[in-house]
């Protein structure tokens, strides 16, 4: 693909429900990170992936919040009983190396809004 | 804990004019700084790294450690600058990026 692709692009969420939320890296990357963006913030870490193992999860807000990337390529993350303060736009960045040092390529995010 | 404080939330100047982001951090180790842009429709991008010491678009950034500061700069604002501009600094042992709120420029004819 042209780049790191997310879907869906927009959910809107009842509170209390369960989201998924996809990422589709650029093939061959190794890194794959997740960030939550609020409105008005900069993008903030919630978890890491290099290939299949998940090395820091150290910024997901709650146990609702769960990574996987089983196969090393897609990633998804899910978010269990949505509350408010989950509304944001989830961002996926994959990069080439191990680690952030090599240039992480961002999708476009998928806005959740929970209502 | 390591911050990045960008102060300026919006970002004013006229077509031709110098422009400069502010950008201070708070880090224990040594640092890596990037500045990341987002223009309007478009995804989150790299612009420059420090440790690449590259120009891009016109834009240069310098570490100054005495200061804790990495501001980006250019001599003349294009109306094609305008966007949404992030500094970020690579911490827990190079996987995260931890960034700061960002500063909207708009360049004005």
């Amino acid at each position: 693909g042209a780049g790191v692709s997310q879907s869906p692009r927009y959910k809107v969420a009842k509170r209390g429900q369960d989201v998924a939320l996809r990422c589709d890296p650029i093939s061959g990357h190794v890194s794959l990170f997740w960030y939550q963006q609020a409105l008005g913030q900069g993008p903030e870490f919630l978890t890491y992936f290099q290939n299949e193992a998940q090395l820091d999860k150290s910024g997901l807000p709650s146990d609702r919040f769960f990574a996987e990337r089983p196969e090393g390529s897609v990633s998804t993350l899910k978010i269990q009983r949505t509350q408010q303060e989950d509304s944001a736009v989830y961002l996926c960045a994959s990069s080439l190396g191990a680690g952030g040092l090599t240039e992480a390529f961002f999708g476009q995010g998928t806005r959740l809004t929970v209502v | 804990a390591q911050r990045v404080t960008q102060p300026e939330k919006l970002l004013s100047v006229f077509k031709g004019a110098p422009v400069e982001l502010k950008c201070n951090y708070s880090y224990s180790g040594s640092p890596e700084l990037f500045w990341y842009v987002q223009y309007s429709r478009q995804r989150l991008q790299l612009l420059l790294r420090h440790i690449s010491r590259e120009s891009i678009k016109g834009f240069t950034a310098d570490l100054n450690k005495g200061e804790t500061s990495f501001h980006l700069k250019k001599p003349f604002a294009q109306e094609e600058d305008s966007a949404m501009y992030y500094c970020a600094l690579i911490t827990g042992g190079g996987n995260k990026l931890t960034f700061g709120t960002g500063t909207q420029l708009k360049v004005e004819l």
